[in-house]
């Protein structure tokens, strides 16, 4: 069973602080995917990973998957109260493979 | 358009009865699946189906039935329910998964058994 492990589990930061939740693994993934979840709703998708060493941004969000891609991180530039939630990373083991592997999540909250 | 739909939103079962958690949606994505939500545990997939009339286990499938008789439905039967099963369910679907489809997921269904 391939394992994802993000840490930290908790974040609690000030607004317009920056912060870095990491999602590792000693297993190769062939895509990467990051989502938030809000307190009674289900995970909305934020941003896909294929490529080793490639880097997204989504707006304060910047994602990035390791070289070897076995990891990746997630850094948020000057949280807003809005980027409160539990953040989910989720890989898959193969091109063709349906199953997605999640980590428990890093639940952040951004304080006024 | 509705996106994904459950219900109920929370149910309370007694230990040995059993129940059908629905999920629709009307995306016309070929690709479902059941995930089940424990703290500290993350989303694990139950089961899953890549089109109507095909569906296969995933990671925790004991204890859960499901069929796909049309791309719009996907139910989750639970058969004797059990303490075990207190969670959050949650159902998904996707248009694509090679290469990493994106998944919509509904608004989850809270179990207590009891």
């Amino acid at each position: 069973t391939q394992l994802l492990e993000q840490s930290p589990q908790f974040l609690s930061i000030q607004e317009g602080e920056n912060l870095t939740v990491y999602c590792n693994s000693s297993s190769v993934f062939s895509s990467l995917q990051w989502y938030r979840q809000e307190p009674g709703e289900g995970p909305v998708l934020l941003v896909t990973v294929v490529t080793g060493g490639e880097v997204k941004k989504l707006k304060r969000l910047t994602f990035q998957f390791g070289d070897a891609r076995k990891d990746s991180s997630l850094h948020i530039t000057a949280a807003q109260p809005g980027d409160t939630g539990l953040y989910l990373c989720a890989g898959r083991s193969g091109a063709g493979s349906y199953q997605l592997t999640f980590g428990k999540g890093t639940k952040l909250s951004v304080i006024p | 358009n509705a996106g994904v739909t459950q219900t109920p939103k929370f149910q309370v079962l007694k230990t040995g009865q059993s129940m059908t958690l629905q999920c629709a949606q009307d995306m016309n994505h070929e690709y479902m699946s059941w995930y089940r939500q424990d703290p500290g545990m993350g989303l694990r997939l139950i089961h899953y189906s890549v089109g109507a009339g095909i569906t296969d286990q995933g990671e925790v499938p004991n204890g859960y039935n499901v069929s796909r008789s049309t791309t719009e439905d996907f139910p989750l039967r639970l058969l004797s329910a059990a303490p075990s099963q207190t969670s959050v369910y949650f159902c998904a679907s996707s248009t694509s998964w090679a290469g990493g489809g994106e998944q919509y997921f509904g608004p989850g269904t809270r179990l207590t058994v009891t």
